[in-house]
């Protein structure tokens, strides 16, 4: 159980372009999903915090207009990286947290996006 | 400020036990994770403390210390797959995780 898809896995492209990356809890309703970037040898670091039905979160220093998150259902949360730069390139992951339990159950991660911008 | 430390690497022989440690300092507790992340992949979850004491989950255990701040996780019998990093997270009182940098854990056959 507990499993969570994200797509795509790798993206290459121009500088300028926008990204967009779906994240799904496949087996279970996830309340609040979470987005995390890291660069390489570096610590995961969280860029948002989202919940169904409401407006995203951002952790200081992430541009909301730049880093565009929607969790419009309960099972999917997509991150759009507008006008992507060299510098946006990075490995980009979602977690996802459901509510049976309430908030001390884990986070469930997807297999992460791996994004470069040329 | 909130802070998890643990070592920047460790280096063990397959087959041996190893013990990775994690200290915290964060604005309240409710739980600390730990997760396991090979190279260029996502983290999976292992093992979850709430309550002081020892966790066990088959080659891995988990221990907890809230009055000392203080974690580790026990890999036994090691394997060349567990070569990987291991992450601490402390739940702060706001259900946040704080992660830790992680730990490098290479093994040697």
């Amino acid at each position: 159980g507990a499993v969570v898809s994200q797509h795509p896995s790798w993206v290459i492209c121009k500088s300028g372009t926008s990204v967009k990356i779906e994240c799904r809890s496949l087996d279970f309703q996830a309340t609040t999903m979470f987005w995390y970037r890291q660069f390489p040898k570096q610590s995961l670091m969280l860029m948002a915090t989202s919940n169904e039905g409401s407006k995203a979160t951002y952790e200081q220093g992430v541009e909301k207009d730049k880093f565009l998150i929607n969790h419009a259902s309960l099972t999917l949360s997509t991150l759009t990286v507008t006008s992507a730069h060299p510098e946006d390139s990075s490995f980009y992951i979602c977690s996802a947290r459901g509510r049976d339990r309430g908030d001390h159950q884990p986070q469930h991660f997807g297999d992460g996006t791996r994004l470069s911008i040329l | 400020g909130q802070n998890i430390d643990q070592p920047t690497e460790m280096t063990a022989t397959e087959g041996a036990i190893v013990q990775i440690n994690c200290t915290y300092q964060t604005s309240g507790f409710n739980g600390l994770f730990w997760y396991q992340q090979h190279a260029g992949e996502a983290p999976t979850f292992l093992s979850y403390n709430v309550l002081d004491g020892l966790e066990e989950k088959g080659r891995f255990s988990s221990f907890l210390s809230r009055s000392k701040g203080y974690s580790y996780l026990l890999l036994k019998e090691l394997q060349m797959k567990d070569s990987a990093s291991y992450l601490c997270a402390v739940m702060d009182s706001n259900y946040q995780l704080i992660w830790g940098a992680g730990t490098k854990l290479i093994i040697k056959p």
